[in-house]
């Protein structure tokens, strides 16, 4: 397996432009996980989907983010318009989950690098 | 609310040992440990459950005291590839039965340099 894919591996965009990130999680998993991390947050969860259905996004940092998963194969968090604020690296992990309990480890992909100016 | 973990850095010689320390306000129902080398994703290490139970896959053990909502994770006889930041992940026990379902809030983090 290829493991999770996300895409782009870096982006620079100007602020007030929207930004979108990509996620394709290991096949058979059924959990989807999108953190950001920075050097003064650390390791924050944005938002976790079950079965592609969203669970908690309390994570989310205000409206301007949003994230979507259309299919098990598939997710993207955007982010519109962006701040200079938004720098971060965001990665998307997926594990396969039984009965809601996180018996399992989850695989990271290799993360995004956003760099908002 | 975010695990505390301590110390947040330390630096060993190749061969000594160190331990990682992670504790929450919470009742803790799983605790997760990642190992994350400069420039790189997490990568799992151990996952240790109420009552126990651990599922991991390299040489370093680790401890899950539930009643004191603590984790502790040892590196012995530690190798150069040990270098990197350590995070726990904790996740919650809603219940005295039900967990929060998979998610994980990770700690700030333990900066681990292992010298010749």
């Amino acid at each position: 397996d290829a493991g999770v894919i996300q895409s782009p591996r870096h982006e620079v965009t100007e602020m007030g432009q929207e930004v979108t990130l990509r996620c394709k999680p290991i096949s058979g998993h059924n959990s989807l996980f999108w953190y950001r991390q920075t050097m003064m947050r650390g390791l924050e969860l944005l938002i976790y989907f079950n079965n592609n259905v969203p669970i908690d996004d309390s994570g989310m940092p205000e409206d301007r983010f949003s994230a979507k998963m259309p299919n098990a194969s598939f997710s993207t968090l955007k982010i519109q318009p962006s701040e200079p604020r938004d720098s971060a690296v965001y990665f998307c992990a997926s594990s396969f989950t039984a009965d809601r309990r996180s018996y399992n480890e989850q695989f990271f992909g290799p993360g995004t690098r956003l760099t908002v100016l | 609310q975010q695990p505390v973990q301590s110390p947040q850095a330390v630096i060993l010689r190749e061969g000594e040992d160190a331990v990682i320390n992670c504790s929450s306000s919470k009742a803790l129902y799983s605790v997760h440990w990642y190992r994350q080398k400069h420039g790189e994703a997490p990568v799992f290490l151990m996952i240790l459950l109420k009552g126990g139970e651990q599922k991991g896959h390299e040489k370093i053990s680790a401890s899950f005291n539930e009643k004191k909502q603590q984790s502790s994770l040892y590196l012995t006889a530690s190798q150069l590839s040990y270098s990197g930041t350590y995070f726990c992940g904790t996740e919650v026990r809603l219940t005295m039965i039900k967990a929060a379902g998979n998610k994980l809030t990770f700690g700030g983090g333990t900066r681990v340099l292992v010298k010749p």
